[in-house]
């Protein structure tokens, strides 16, 4: 039973190029949550998805990021024209369906943008 | 919004000695969902400990307790016997429901052989 697969876990992107994130939660969870960490800093929600919804993105930048969890394959976070304050840890989390709050996520490992 | 504090940006602790991180909240919610979590230089956040809200009795594994007081809203974790594996970032976090986890900024823990 994988637990929450996160890839690439390095990436490295020139300013202006684009950035995808790939998250697989655990097998039968259904919530993706996604976390920017700066460095030395905690993490900061960024979004949460349900299968082909959006269910708050309130700590999404409004510009140039996106994400997406489709019916069928991983969770998509994307960064269009990088720049260097993109440059942190991005980390998926998921969890199980309906009022679960008493779990605590299941994280991935973290991926690892490097804008230069 | 729900906020999540922690006033210890870093801790140090002798090897098997005892020691408490703090964490406060802020919520108007009665109903909710305390974690710790731990972050070692391998990046990845493995759950300590947590605990619901409606229990009254702290919650405990193994080494690590923790001291809940609702009505102050505090939310401290003890680690007994540090080891040196204990070594990590330490975050405290609220989740409501389904909702989005709030994390504090972290408390880097150091334990000293």
């Amino acid at each position: 039973n994988a637990g929450v697969m996160q890839n690439p876990r390095h990436l490295v992107r020139r300013r202006g190029q684009e950035a995808r994130l790939r998250c697989s939660p655990m097998k039968g969870h259904s919530h993706v949550y996604w976390y920017r960490q700066l460095p030395e800093e905690g993490l900061k929600f960024m979004v949460y998805l349900q299968k082909e919804n959006i269910i708050d993105e309130s700590g999404m930048p409004k510009e140039r990021f996106s994400a997406e969890f489709p019916k069928e394959g991983p969770s998509i976070l994307r960064i269009q024209q990088v720049v260097r304050g993109d440059s942190a840890a991005y980390f998926c989390a998921s969890s199980p369906p309906g009022l679960s709050g008493n779990y605590g996520y299941t994280f991935g490992s973290g991926t690892r943008l490097t804008v230069v | 919004a729900q906020t999540v504090t922690q006033s210890q940006p870093e801790m140090s602790v002798q090897e098997a000695e005892t020691v408490t991180l703090s964490c406060t909240y802020d919520t108007s919610e009665s109903d909710y969902y305390l974690f710790w979590y731990k972050q070692p230089p391998s990046r990845q956040m493995i759950l300590v400990i947590r605990q619901e809200a409606y229990k009254q009795q702290n919650a405990t594994e193994n080494r690590f307790s923790v001291n809940f007081q609702k009505a102050a809203k505090s939310f401290s974790l003890k680690i007994s016997d540090s080891q040196l594996g204990d070594a990590a970032m330490y975050f405290c976090a609220y989740r409501r429901g389904s909702n989005d986890m709030r994390f504090g900024a972290g408390t880097r823990l150091t334990v000293k052989p």
